[in-house]
């Protein structure tokens, strides 16, 4: 499978734990973005990477969370102090080129904060 | 308030029935995409289109992309209960990020 890959798909964790979730994006594709989505809504964006830079952090994203893409292949979102209010669906895309043209998605991650 | 506003948020129809859906903003876009979602997976593009005033027609679905590139609609023809799922539209603005719309959640009732 040559698609956008996320792992694990579900993650259940405690209150005040840190959660770390992988992103593996299409091969040879410079561009990778992180969204948030809850029930009911679209994603929301919280960053995005054009190779290995970091180029725009959504004011959604508190000191608590933190992405890398150390060598523009893989991405990781890690959330450091999770809250019950982080519950939600992580989504990690991935494009080439200079725009957010033929954005592809993987099928994110759910993280549950109990 | 966010940058792509879509209607209706919510659209419940019969099998066989024709339905737009809209994706409207105050800012230019160099490109729209129309995506679809069902529960618990990740959205699936269905369509790009950066020029103007552009028509495409995927089977039943056609998108049209605004003159002035600032809205978009989504039209379906002869709906079916496999059309049921979350469709969201995405704008990109130069070379910048991609921001989506909260979505229209359509149900196709056989």
């Amino acid at each position: 499978d040559t698609g956008v890959s996320q792992d694990p798909r579900h993650k259940i964790t405690k209150r005040g734990q840190n959660v770390t979730f992988r992103c593996d994006p299409i091969s040879e594709h410079n561009r990778l973005y992180w969204y948030r989505q809850t029930l009911g809504q679209g994603p929301e964006f919280l960053t995005y990477f054009q190779n290995e830079a970091q180029l725009e952090k959504s004011r959604l994203l508190s000191d608590r969370f933190s992405a890398e893409r150390p060598k523009g292949s893989f991405s990781t979102l890690e959330i450091q102090r999770t809250e019950q209010g982080d519950s939600a669906m992580y989504l990690c895309a991935s494009s080439f080129g200079q725009s957010g043209t033929e954005a592809f998605f993987g099928q994110g991650t759910r993280l549950t904060v109990v | 308030t966010q940058l792509l506003e879509q209607s209706p948020q919510f659209l419940s129809i019969q099998e066989g029935e024709n339905l737009t859906v809209y994706c409207n903003s105050s800012s230019v876009f160099s490109s729209l995409q129309w995506y679809r979602q069902e529960p618990g997976e990740g959205p699936v593009l269905l369509v790009t289109v950066v020029t103007g005033g552009e028509v495409k027609k995927l089977k039943r679905l056609t998108f049209q992309f605004g003159d002035a590139r600032k809205d978009s609609s989504l039209h379906i023809t002869a709906a079916q209960p496999g059309d049921t799922g979350l469709y969201l539209c995405a704008g990109t603005r130069g070379n910048n990020d991609m921001r989506f719309g909260a979505g229209t959640r359509l149900t196709v009732k056989p």
